[in-house]
């Protein structure tokens, strides 16, 4: 089965300043789709950014990009320039390519501090 | 015109009681899923549909029930509520094919007293 592991149950930045969430995943397969969920006090998930297995450049979208390193199964969002609406919590989470069973880490909370 | 709706967003409810939770989604997909929020914030998959088939069935006790009269809704029963079922409950919807993001309804605040 496979799993996906954040580390940081809760992170802080500075508003305009950079922040990296971490997640790494477990799985034997070779083709599968990687995404970060935002989820804001109001409940509602948000897709942030996806990345697709087979592609090596990393996503990005606006001021959120991952590192993707295949090899090594992480898969860490970066948020530049970061805003006060930032602030909620940061899902990985892990699909096999034609197989929707997703999962989720355990998320991470991040503040965005003025 | 939402793409993922929920109803109703809050649920309060006694112990003991039978209640449902309805889910559609208007984006024609055809792969549907409840998932469980806890007090924690984790997030853990319930259900999957596909086509109206149950694809995904969790360790989850049987008196959850989902029920999909088409490919665009998946309602959720509960009977005999407890405690412990209190939590946000989510409604999602994919394709199957390439593009498997996984569009979000906004969530059923569920509180059982």
């Amino acid at each position: 089965a496979q799993t996906v592991t954040q580390s940081q149950p809760e992170m802080s930045v500075q508003e305009a300043e950079t922040v990296t969430l971490s997640c790494t995943y477990d799985t034997s397969e070779s083709n599968y789709y990687l995404f970060w969920y935002k989820q804001p006090p109001s409940r509602q998930m948000i897709l942030v950014i996806r990345q697709e297995a087979y592609k090596q450049q990393n996503a990005t979208e606006n001021r959120f990009s991952v590192n993707f390193q295949k090899a090594a199964k992480s898969f860490s969002l970066k948020i530049s320039d970061s805003q006060l609406g930032d602030t909620a919590m940061y899902f990985c989470a892990f699909s096999l390519y034609n197989n929707n069973d997703m999962r989720f880490g355990a998320g991470t909370r991040l503040t965005v501090k003025p | 015109d939402t793409a993922v709706s929920q109803t109703p967003k809050y649920l309060v409810t006694q112990m003991g009681n039978d209640k449902s939770i309805k889910c559609e989604q208007n984006l024609g997909h055809d792969t549907m899923y409840w998932y469980k929020q806890d007090s924690k914030k984790f997030l853990k998959i319930m259900f999957s549909y596909n086509n109206k088939e149950l694809i995904i069935n969790e360790t989850v006790p049987n008196r959850f029930s989902p029920k999909s009269p088409d490919k665009a809704h998946l309602n959720l029963h509960i009977n005999s509520l407890e405690l412990g079922d209190s939590a946000v409950y989510f409604c999602a919807s994919s394709r199957r094919d390439t593009d498997t993001e996984a569009f979000f309804g906004q969530g059923t605040r569920l509180t059982v007293v």
